[in-house]
């Protein structure tokens, strides 16, 4: 059971746009612990995608991006492209578990 | 450019150890937090370890808090884990990764990831 609740799998048609929601609570994301996500594909190292709940990192496309509100954060990936299908995870920090950081489930993108 | 290679990966049996390698390169690695994550085989991402750029403070996660050691070389720009006592469920791809300055530290560069299998 992980700290960060995410959806296992969502799916969208090429062009579309998807939602992936990550849950936490008032030890995490609602303490006001940035959110951040990364891209993983299967057998390479996952990728970076959005830090401090909105950011998008250098070489990151406008497609992506990131919100916070309250206890819990999405990320939006619009135009959706085959090579987009992958695992997503959120991660942010738990007050309740020292120096720790915490990984939602991972969400399974299929396109 | 950043670079992380891991070394040390294997099969070992339960209750064996392990010391893996993440050998730096392409930054300042003396300047930066590290961490290490492991992902079981069919399951997500799971944060192990963290030890702080001077490596005078390391944190770890309850699944593996009095087995597990964390170090650093900041001579040779090389991150350690030790595992001991190893049990069938630490069976996972361990990865290195470095932690950012970007707000709220993310992880920004990662470790091509190395297997451990603890079977008998």
């Amino acid at each position: 059971q992980s700290v960060l609740t995410q959806p296992p799998s969502v799916s969208g048609a090429p062009g579309q746009r998807v939602t992936i929601s990550c849950i936490g609570s008032s030890s995490n994301i609602g303490a006001g612990f940035a959110v951040h996500w990364y891209q993983h594909f299967p057998e390479t190292a996952p990728k970076l995608l959005i830090y401090g709940n909105t950011n998008r990192p250098s070489g990151v496309p406008d497609r992506f991006s990131g919100s916070k509100s309250g206890a819990s954060a999405s990320l939006v990936i619009t135009g959706l492209q085959a090579e987009d299908e992958a695992d997503y995870y959120c991660q942010s920090y738990d007050m309740n578990l020292s120096g720790a950081k915490v990984f939602g489930g991972g969400t399974k993108l299929t396109v | 450019e950043v670079q992380l290679l891991q070394s040390g990966g294997g099969l070992v049996q339960p209750g064996g150890s392990l010391k893996l390698s993440c050998a730096a390169s392409g930054f300042t690695f003396d300047s930066y937090a590290m961490s290490w994550v492991r992902q079981a085989p069919g399951k997500g991402l799971e944060w192990v370890s963290i030890i702080i750029n001077s490596g005078s403070d390391t944190y770890y996660a309850d699944s593996v808090k009095g087995r597990f050691t964390i170090s650093r070389d900041n001579s040779k720009n090389t991150l350690y884990l030790q595992m001991n006592s190893l049990r069938a469920e630490d069976t996972a791809v361990y990865y290195c990764a470095k932690e950012s300055h970007l707000y709220g530290d993310p992880l920004d560069y990662w470790g091509q990831g190395t297997l451990v299998t603890v079977s008998s």
